[in-house]
């Protein structure tokens, strides 16, 4: 199995809405990512989980909560999220995260709205 | 502030033809170098990586590294219209930045 997968693909929540996106890969990578793109920008780095463990946040505000229950799934909790941001919310693994060396492997995404 | 810059684009370029994508990186510490692929609406896709200086070849893909000017790059030979989409550069070490990518459209 070579594949993150990510759900739901598409999302659409209120400003008032508690929703969660989940993120699952079985490669046995130890690294884990959440990234936030933009339309016609690159990917953002959000979150690094290390082991389970937070390693990374690019002081992301708190309306997002990220979540590694065990080191095969990742959630990001949503609440209170503003119009500005929607986007194409992107989970990613790799083998470990102390060296990038082997690059990401990234899930299918999820299109998030808020509306 | 670490910065990873690409030839802004968007390039055109023909059926058959080379097409050629660069990029320059700030961080002197980067040690992995990576090419991915993005069509509209979907995900990345990795297609290339190099981490040491010189060229690496895989099929119709080479990417060339050269440390010393903090170039990458990466030549699409015998362009095909799928290989239309935009071309992210990555590089780092414990975590990777991005450029701002480049549209590449091949013309039939």
């Amino acid at each position: 199995d070579t594949e993150v997968t990510q759900t739901p693909k598409h999302l659409v929540m209120g400003m008032t809405n508690k929703k969660s996106l989940k993120c699952e890969q079985h490669m046995g990578h130890r690294a884990m990512y959440w990234y936030k793109q933009k339309a016609k920008k690159p990917p953002e780095l959000m979150f690094v989980y290390s082991y389970e463990k937070l390693s990374i946040n690019e002081s992301v505000p708190s309306r997002f909560s990220p979540e590694c229950p065990n080191s095969s799934l990742l959630n990001l909790h949503l609440h209170a999220l503003q119009p500005e941001d929607s986007a194409l919310y992107l989970c990613a693994s790799s083998q470990d995260w102390d060296r990038a060396f082997w690059g990401y492997t990234f899930g299918s995404g999820t299109r998030l709205t808020v509306v | 502030q670490k910065e990873v810059e690409q030839n802004s684009g968007p390039l055109s370029v023909p059926e058959g033809a080379i097409a050629s994508l660069n990029c320059t990186y700030s961080d002197r510490g980067s040690q992995s170098f990576f090419w991915y692929r993005q069509y509209s609406g979907k995900s990345p896709e990795l297609i290339m990586s190099i981490y040491s200086n010189g060229d690496k070849e895989d099929g119709r893909f080479t990417a060339q590294l050269n440390k010393a000017s903090q170039y990458v790059s990466l030549l699409i030979r015998d362009s095909q219209p799928s290989d239309s989409a935009t071309y992210l550069c990555a590089a780092g070490a414990q975590k990777l930045v991005f450029g701002q990518g480049t549209r590449l459209t091949i013309n039939p």
